[in-house]
């Protein structure tokens, strides 16, 4: 079936440091991508999505790049900030009968120290 | 004001009880959702709704019944709430995107359950 992998959490850095957040999909046919930030008491916004392969989320200086080959939608940053202290969540959308159902994975705490 | 709108927003409650948790919602988006979160398992669906007239199940829907009263309104009720049934639910609106694919959800600021 469908499904989502982040990697495990915490990732802890310090500021200014280079962000990683590993997120690996199955699906089937060709599904949309999201990434959702979830801040300390707030609902999941969306940080960025992409649609089909090849194609690059970017928003906030975050960017994601849609792999087909790798099944792949890795969440990076160049350069964080302790405000970017919260959870990620990579999620997919598939097509099939046009559901509209977004399927989440676990989620991955990231934590920016000064 | 936000778009989308939990009421309440934390609930303390026993077992057996009645719970009603409400959305309401300003994006004219016809798509509602309810999902519940637990730690280090993500999101999950519970029910979701494409009009008022259209309301289907999720992965996870024993235990909970929604009602949709109006294309802005989504309620999910526990009718007789057990201890795991605690969690953190989330509201969220879509609309149907250009192609009929899901676009871009919106979600509410959550209400954190807690079933004693």
């Amino acid at each position: 079936g469908n499904s989502v992998t982040q990697m495990e959490g915490p990732v802890t850095l310090s500021e200014e440091a280079f962000l990683t957040i590993n997120c690996t999909y199955t699906a089937t046919g060709y599904p949309s991508l999201f990434w959702y930030v979830q801040y300390p008491g707030e609902g999941l916004q969306l940080l960025l999505k992409a649609t089909k392969a090849d194609d690059k989320g970017s928003n906030k200086g975050f960017e994601a790049t849609y792999r087909k080959e790798t099944t792949s939608f890795h969440l990076e940053k160049g350069s964080v900030q302790v405000s970017d202290s919260a959870v990620y969540f990579c999620a997919l959308s598939y097509r099939s009968s046009n559901t509209g159902k977004l399927i989440f994975g676990q989620g991955t705490t990231l934590q920016v120290k000064p | 004001d936000a778009d989308v709108t939990q009421t309440p927003r934390n609930r303390i409650t026993k077992t057996g009880k009645r719970i009603m948790l409400e959305c309401s919602q300003t994006k004219g988006h016809d798509r509602m959702y309810w999902y519940r979160q637990d730690p280090g398992l993500g999101l999950r669906l519970i029910y979701y709704s494409f009009d008022v007239k259209d309301i289907n199940k999720g992965e996870i829907s024993d235990g909970y019944s929604v009602s949709r009263q109006a294309q802005a309104k989504f309620s999910l009720s526990l009718e007789s709430a057990i201890p795991n049934q605690t969690a953190l639910y989330f509201c969220a609106t879509s609309d149907a995107g250009t192609s009929g694919r899901t676009d871009t959800q919106y979600f509410g600021p959550g209400t954190r359950l807690t079933v004693l």
